[in-house]
């Protein structure tokens, strides 16, 4: 079965502080997505990217960047936290050229105090 | 207006009852249709994918009207394990597939 593993569960971390979140998959995916998660907002998507060192900006990119130098890794960092960005980060992998099922690690809620 | 719309909830069913949840869309270049669902604090996973002939996966019934543009999920005999928020989820290609995603309808079925 598809895992797509996110470095950590929970996450606290002072305003202006380089955050680095993680996520690993191990199906081979080309696909990746970054989303974050807010009551009443559902999932928006930050970046993707679609093959290695390939990435395309979402819906809300401001205040993120992303790194994706080996298939099965995909980074989000956010360069200086700051208290809007707590929420629930959820990554996510796909096989390209089926629209099918978004593979989501088991995110990390992130708090920036 | 969001371009996925889904009434939040809470619906609160007693074991056994049949429920009916819709969503709609405003996108009318929409491709495909998901169902995704996602238990408290953890991630969403694939209920069904929504076909326009309708589906049917044991107690789940999914129909996707593209006139209208509405989906809906159908939930008979509703298990106190079927308590979780559903997600209504659309894709549609734009350069490469997008996924849009409804903030979810809340379920919780009573003993």
């Amino acid at each position: 079965d598809v895992k797509v593993t996110q470095s950590s569960r929970y996450l606290v971390k002072r305003t202006g502080e380089k955050v680095f979140l993680e996520c690993v998959q191990d199906m081979d995916h080309e696909n990746m997505f970054w989303y974050r998660q807010d009551p009443g907002l559902g999932l928006r998507l930050i970046y993707f990217s679609y093959d290695v060192k390939m990435k395309e900006k979402g819906d809300i990119p401001e205040g993120y960047s992303v790194s994706r130098e080996k298939k099965e890794r995909f980074s989000l960092i956010l360069e200086s936290a700051s208290t809007n960005q707590t929420s629930m980060y959820l990554c996510a992998s796909r096989l390209t050229g089926t629209q099918e099922k978004l593979f989501f690690g088991s995110g990390t809620q992130l708090s920036v105090l | 207006r969001k371009e996925v719309e889904q009434d939040p909830g809470p619906f609160n069913v007693p074991e056994g009852a049949t429920v009916a949840f819709n969503c709609t869309y405003s996108n009318s270049a929409s491709q495909s249709f998901f169902w995704y669902r996602q238990d408290c604090r953890k991630e969403p996973k694939l209920l069904m994918s929504v076909y326009s002939s309708g589906n049917e996966d044991g107690r789940f019934t999914a129909q996707l009207n593209r006139a209208s543009q509405y989906i809906s999920l159908l939930i008979r005999d509703s298990k106190l394990s079927d308590s979780a928020t559903y997600l209504c989820v659309v894709s549609r290609l734009t350069g490469t597939y997008k996924y849009i995603f409804g903030t979810g309808t809340r379920l919780k079925v009573l003993a």
